[in-house]
């Protein structure tokens, strides 16, 4: 399988429901990634998974969690949604981890 | 703190004529940089790409130019067409650690 894909596309949710995105990587990338992106604002860092164990994290609470399984798909959970979680949220995938990772096209989520 | 910044949210050139689309970074760790370009409706595609011990980087049309002293990097596309039209992310990355983007500039290729 090429490329990244990203389910679902769009997403609207109410405030304090709870919400999980998926992503399936390309086969053989061990390390994914999930970025928030807001409105104009370039993609903030929300955590990395390597071979389905978080190994880095950016400055997000904990009730954005996420996990990574064998078969390279990935999820991505927030909990207690609030309204500034409104944000394009982007999977990307590398075979190791370094600079060469491929984007989806990002689950655009709408919190109400 | 930003530490990748794009100070130009938005550039219009015309067709034919060359674009420079600038980046500035304060975390003197960062030795990978990159360009991403995304079109609406889809994710980042990589551009190209640059390592700090290089100070230029050419493919295409598109050269990346690194000035460490500065902390200074530029895209440069000559010449520019209406399909670049798009909107430019720099990014940066130090070894294997995440991504640090900045927030984007918007091309605007006029035919």
């Amino acid at each position: 399988e090429t490329g990244v894909t990203q389910s679902p596309t769009h997403l609207i949710k109410t405030r304090g429901q709870q919400v999980t995105l998926r992503c399936s990587s390309q086969s053989g990338h061990n390390t994914v990634s999930w970025y928030q992106q807001a409105l104009g604002q370039g993609p903030q860092f929300i955590f990395q998974y390597y071979r389905e164990e978080e190994n880095g994290r950016g400055n997000f609470p904990p009730r954005f969690s996420g996990l990574q399984f064998p078969n390279y798909s990935s999820e991505l959970n927030v909990n207690a949604l609030e309204l500034d979680d409104s944000a394009l949220y982007l999977c990307a995938s590398s075979p190791d981890g370094t600079s060469g990772y491929t984007f989806g096209s990002g689950t655009r989520l709408t919190v109400v | 703190d930003q530490q990748v910044k794009q100070n130009s949210p938005s550039l219009s050139v015309q067709e034919g004529r060359i674009s420079i689309l600038n980046c500035d970074y304060t975390n003197s760790m960062f030795d990978y940089f990159l360009w991403y370009k995304k079109y609406p409706a889809e994710g980042p595609t990589f551009l190209i790409s640059i390592s700090s011990i290089k100070d230029k980087n050419e493919d295409g049309r598109f050269t990346v130019f690194l000035n460490k002293s500065a902390k200074h990097l530029s895209l440069h596309i000559v010449p520019s067409q209406p399909g670049d039209s798009a909107v430019y992310f720099c990014a940066a990355n130090s070894g294997n650690t995440p991504l640090v983007f900045g927030k984007g500039t918007r091309l605007s290729v006029i035919a």
